[in-house]
């Protein structure tokens, strides 16, 4: 089936500092992926659509120089939160459109700015 | 904009148990509804996908209904397992924006 690999699954980086997220499609190509972000005990909440070979598309109140997102290719979509702070952190999830199979979900990488 | 809200919030229940989640929507011009299991600090696992022209879908002991009009969606897990203790989210699919529930949080007991 349909394949999202998601990196890193873990980071912690300092305030002022800027972290990139990778959002792969593995077995797939995906020319449109999702960003989403998931607060304590809330449910997820989109922040952007991302097109290959085009510029995302941000929901509204989401920085979109804050979270600056790239999708270079079919297969990677990259999320990266520039100058982190410790309101950053959170459960950042990806995912692809995979045609009649729905949406497949990577795994998800926890951001704690310290 | 699309709401959508699971009901309950959270639920426990003995092993063997049948149950059913909720899951209810605002907008029903949807294209699709899913249901996802999240384990926690993990990401989402997809349980079962119904088009919008679809009323049911079926994966083994897990059954999802999808009543448009009314704006309803349930899972029923039949024969409940310690492993099936999750959060379990459903999700409305409005023009290629999904928008999800905030989840039931289901403990089996064994």
């Amino acid at each position: 089936g349909a394949v999202v690999s998601q990196h890193p699954s873990r980071v912690i980086c300092k305030s002022g500092t800027s972290v990139k997220i990778e959002c792969r499609s593995l077995d797939f190509q995906a020319t449109t992926m999702f960003w989403y972000r998931q607060f304590p005990k809330k449910s997820l909440m989109l922040m952007a659509t991302s097109n290959e070979g085009s510029k995302a598309t941000y929901e509204q109140g989401v920085e979109k120089d804050k979270f600056l997102i790239n999708h270079a290719s079919l297969t990677l979509s990259t999320l990266t939160v520039t100058s982190a702070h410790p309101e950053d952190s959170s459960f950042y999830i990806c995912s692809a459109l995979t045609g009649n199979h729905g949406y497949t979900f990577g795994s998800g990488t926890r951001l704690t700015v310290v | 904009k699309q709401e959508v809200t699971q009901i309950p919030a959270a639920l426990s229940v003995p092993e063997g148990e049948n149950l059913v989640l909720n899951c209810s929507f605002t907008d029903s011009a949807i294209y699709n509804l899913q249901w996802f299991r999240q384990d926690p600090g993990k990401g989402l696992t997809s349980l079962l996908l119904i088009q919008s022209s679809q009323r049911e879908q079926t994966s083994g002991r897990l059954n999802a209904s999808l009543d448009k009009s009314s704006g309803r969606s349930t899972l029923y897990i039949a024969a409940s397992q310690p492993g099936d203790s999750a959060t379990y989210l459903c999700a409305a699919n409005n023009f290629n924006k999904f928008y999800f529930g905030s989840g039931t949080k289901l403990n089996v007991k064994p």
